[in-house]
């Protein structure tokens, strides 16, 4: 089955860059998802990659997907205190004709002064 | 702006009693599904809905969870009856699928249980 795995902690200083990691099982995954959570909030979408894509960039943030490895990165550049949440990766696969997000157990991102 | 939209956001209840929680999805999507989290086990699918119909609810405990959608405006996850270990923050998610094509799940708030 699947399983997409996380490190639970990250702690940065703000204006510096934030790597968080993740890996996954399912090599049938078509996208793959980074969602964030604030306390007390549900979860929100960041970004997405195709996975025929290596690599997407969007503000801040750039992914990168070493499918090879099974392996999905999320950098957060000039990090900043509001960044402080819960990041999880997400794979997409198929199941029972449907499609199911299967979510990693989410790293917590302490940004400190 | 579209939202999904929970309701209560909190929830107290003793052992025993039934608890209703109702999820309004964003208007125009066909996937609905419901979520718990909880510290130990994480994110977890209870149930997944496409057109009003379930497709997956093999995440949910049969004996004493239901979900529904009694209309496309409409989803409930009932809990009769309720455990301590049912509490937990929980998800509904909508989306629209059509096909795989990005099948991005927009989540609600939230409603935190505490069972007691």
């Amino acid at each position: 089955g699947e399983d997409v795995e996380q490190s639970l902690f990250l702690s940065v200083r703000e204006g510096d860059s934030s790597v968080i990691n993740c890996t996954y099982t399912d090599s049938s995954s078509t996208y793959l998802y980074w969602y964030k959570q604030e306390p007390g909030a549900g979860l929100q979408l960041l970004t997405y990659i195709f996975s025929n894509m290596d690599m997407k960039q969007d503000q801040r943030l750039t992914v990168l997907l070493n499918k090879k490895d099974k392996h999905l990165s999320l950098r957060i550049a000039d990090t900043q205190t509001g960044d402080s949440a819960i990041y999880f990766c997400a794979e997409l696969g198929l199941t029972g004709g449907g499609n199911k997000l299967t979510f990693g157990t989410g790293t917590q991102l302490k940004v400190e002064l | 702006d579209a939202r999904v939209t929970q309701t209560p956001r909190h929830k107290v209840t003793e052992m025993g009693q039934e608890v209703t929680m109702r999820c309004q999805p964003i208007l125009g999507h066909n996937t609905v599904f419901w979520y718990r989290q909880t510290m130990m086990q994480g994110l977890e699918l209870l149930a997944y809905f496409r057109n009003r119909a379930p497709l997956d609810d093999s995440g949910m405990p049969k004996d004493r969870f239901s979900a529904e959608m009694p209309d496309a405006t409409l989803a409930t996850l009932k809990i009769q009856p309720s455990e301590p270990r049912d509490s937990a923050v929980y998800f509904c998610a909508s989306g629209l699928e059509r096909g795989q094509v990005k099948n991005i799940q927009y989540f609600g708030a939230g409603t935190r249980l505490s069972v007691l």
